[in-house]
């Protein structure tokens, strides 16, 4: 069972340019979160996608955009770049509550996609 | 969103038991105790997590102080694949709508062999 996957690995950018990631959820799973992390920090929450729409947004500004598909994998946009967009970004898959017998769905989070900035 | 607090640093000896602390002095009684870890090059991936009382699973253990204001992971015994940084979260599985987890910068276990 393959788990959540995420494309490209790596990419790099100029400035103001536009960028979309992609993520695959793991099997099962319907709600995909997507999250920044910069280097030595935490991951922060971007934004969470169910059933097609956002559901959740962190403190991102509208640059960032998402999108989810009927299959549940899900695009995340960056417009206009900034150096300060570099960054690891991460997706995180989680099943509807009370499939695994709790309503304490576990996150699952792929490897990343690490964007660089020029 | 409640706040942890844990040390930014911690060795441990290979095949010795690890002993990580999280203060949570605001966690409130519907939070649940999660912790995730980060290996190198790779996303979080989940640990344990707990409510109230102790927990074990086949990768950790979960102490919660009695009180809740504090909870300890424990790795029983360390190996060099555990050096990783190590997030402590709250999460309230009640607050429908505020799913997301938020990490501070956790404690960057090395492992010493």
């Amino acid at each position: 069972d393959a788990g959540v996957t995420q494309s490209p690995t790596h990419l790099i950018k100029t400035r103001g340019q536009q960028v979309t990631l992609r993520c695959s959820p793991k099997s099962g799973h319907d709600t995909v979160s997507w999250y920044q992390q910069a280097l030595g920090q935490g991951p922060q929450f971007i934004f969470q996608y169910y059933e097609e729409e956002e559901r959740q947004r962190g403190n991102f500004p509208d640059r960032f955009s998402g999108h989810q598909f009927p299959n549940y994998s899900s695009e995340l946009n960056v417009n206009a770049l900034l150096l300060g967009d570099s960054a690891l970004y991460l997706c995180a898959s989680s099943p509807p509550p009370g499939v695994e017998g709790t309503l304490e769905e576990k996150l699952f989070f792929g490897s990343g996609t690490q964007l660089s900035v020029l | 969103d409640a706040k942890t607090t844990q040390p930014n640093s911690m060795e441990s000896n290979e095949e010795e038991p690890v002993h990580l602390p999280c203060n949570h002095s605001t966690i409130s009684g519907t939070d649940y105790i999660h912790w995730y870890r980060q290996l190198p090059s790779q996303g979080p991936e989940y640990v344990i997590h707990g409510l109230t009382s102790n927990v074990n699973n086949r990768m950790a253990s979960l102490a919660i102080a009695e009180d809740r204001k504090s909870s300890t992971l424990i790795l029983h015994r360390a190996t060099l694949r555990d050096a990783a940084v190590y997030y402590c979260i709250l999460r309230d599985p009640y607050n429908f709508g505020n799913e997301k987890l938020t990490f501070g910068t956790g404690t960057r276990l090395t492992i010493i062999p």
